[in-house]
Parts: structure tokens; sequence; C-alpha cells
């Protein structure tokens, strides 16, 4: 069965310094994923998504950035944190036939 | 462009009564439509889909849906709610004219159950 992990779960940073967070996905190949952020426990935005190695399309012009190296590996950074980069950020993936989004648990990002 | 809207920030029911949290989309092509469910600090879990075929779809946990298509909705039902039920809800179009690569979630509509 498919899994999908992101760490860290939980980072609290200060502003200005740099941001890696990880997203790897087991149990399927090629599959189309996604960064989205979740603001105040509200509603999702789209902030990346990518369909294949070194493929990234970005959807918020914004202080961060995404990459691919591997076809089951996405990864979100910045090279300098904002305090409006706090939030909790997810990552996904599609799965080709039912159309539906599987979430990984998140990762709560805090700066300050 | 495609876009779901959520009007109730909140909803409130008693245990054992019917709930309804409503959704409605906007698309150029034929809806793929979705709800998901989030219980604190966790990531979204998928509840239901309507893509084609009977206008009433039945999920997990006892949810069921109801695609309007003259209305452009698609309201979240169940029949008797739990406590348990109490979480975050959100509706979701995929953006077809992207090649489905896109998923749009609404702001998501908040719900208690109380006991």
């Amino acid at each position: 069965s498919q899994t999908i992990h992101q760490w860290p779960a939980t980072l609290v940073q200060p502003v200005g310094s740099p941001l890696s967070l990880e997203c790897t996905v087991e149990g399927t190949s090629n599959p189309n994923l996604y960064w989205y952020r979740q603001a105040a426990g509200r509603g999702l935005q789209l902030l990346f998504y990518s369909v294949g190695i070194g493929q990234i399309s970005s959807e918020v012009p914004q202080n961060l950035s995404a990459s691919r190296p591997q076809d089951r590996q996405f990864i979100l950074s910045s090279k300098k944190l904002l305090l409006s980069d706090s939030g909790f950020y997810l990552c996904a993936w599609i799965s080709a036939n039912t159309g539906e989004l599987f979430f990984g648990e998140g990762s709560r990002l805090t700066v300050l | 462009a495609q876009s779901v809207a959520q009007p109730e920030d909140q909803v409130n029911v008693a245990e054992g009564n019917p709930l309804t949290v409503k959704c409605t989309y906007s698309v150029s092509g034929n809806p793929y439509l979705f709800w998901y469910v989030q219980y604190p600090n966790r990531g979204l879990q998928f509840l239901l889909k309507y893509i084609t075929g009977d206008n009433l779809v039945k999920g997990s946990y006892g949810f069921e849906a109801e695609f309007n298509k003259s209305q452009t909705s698609f309201h979240l039902k169940k029949p008797s709610a739990l406590v348990s039920d109490s979480a975050l809800y959100f509706c979701a179009v995929r953006d077809t004219n992207t090649g489905g690569f896109k998923t749009i979630f609404g702001a998501g509509t908040r719900l208690f159950v109380k006991a």
C-alpha cells in the first residue's frame, strides 16, 4: 500500500533562517506531488506541484521554492524565512486511478 | 477558473440529528468533486467523491453527498451526527482543464456536534 511521510512534524525557526521540509512517498511510482499551505487552521493554498523529476510548477509567487530530486521525493525550501511563512504545510500525492489526494501528516512551521 | 465556495464557517448540530455541510462550485467542464475531513493537527482524509454516475454518492463514516448540476452544489450530509464527527470539512474540485493536475479547496467548514 502507498504511504506518504513528511518531516519534521514541527519546526520553530527565526526570521531569516533557511528552511527544508521533506516529503517522500512509498508504494507508487511517478506520482504527481503537491505542497499546500494551511494558514490559521482553515483553507488550503496550493503552493507547488510536480508531475515528474525536476518538474516544478509554482502557483503563488513567494519566498519559497520546491524541488524534486527523486521520483518519490519532494522538498520545500526557503533561503530566508519570513514571519508570513508560518503555517501548516501539507504534502500530497494524487491517485491516477481514483483522482483523490492522499496527504501526509503535515509539518507545522512557526517563524519567530 | 475553477472555484469552490463553502458558505458556512461553522455548523453546529446536536448528536443524533442530521447534518448538512454546504458546497457550491464553479467549473468550465465536467466537475470532479471531493470531500475531505481534517482532525486537529493532522493531514486531510478523503471522505467521498463524485466523478460521474449516480448523483448521490456514499463515502466513509456514514457520510454521503448529493451532486446537483443545476444548482452547482455538492452538499455533504449524514443522517445522524456523532460527537466524533466534529472536525474541519473541505470541499474540493479537481481542475480538469489543466490536465487534472490541480485540486482546488474551499475555505473549510468547522463542524461541531454537541452531545
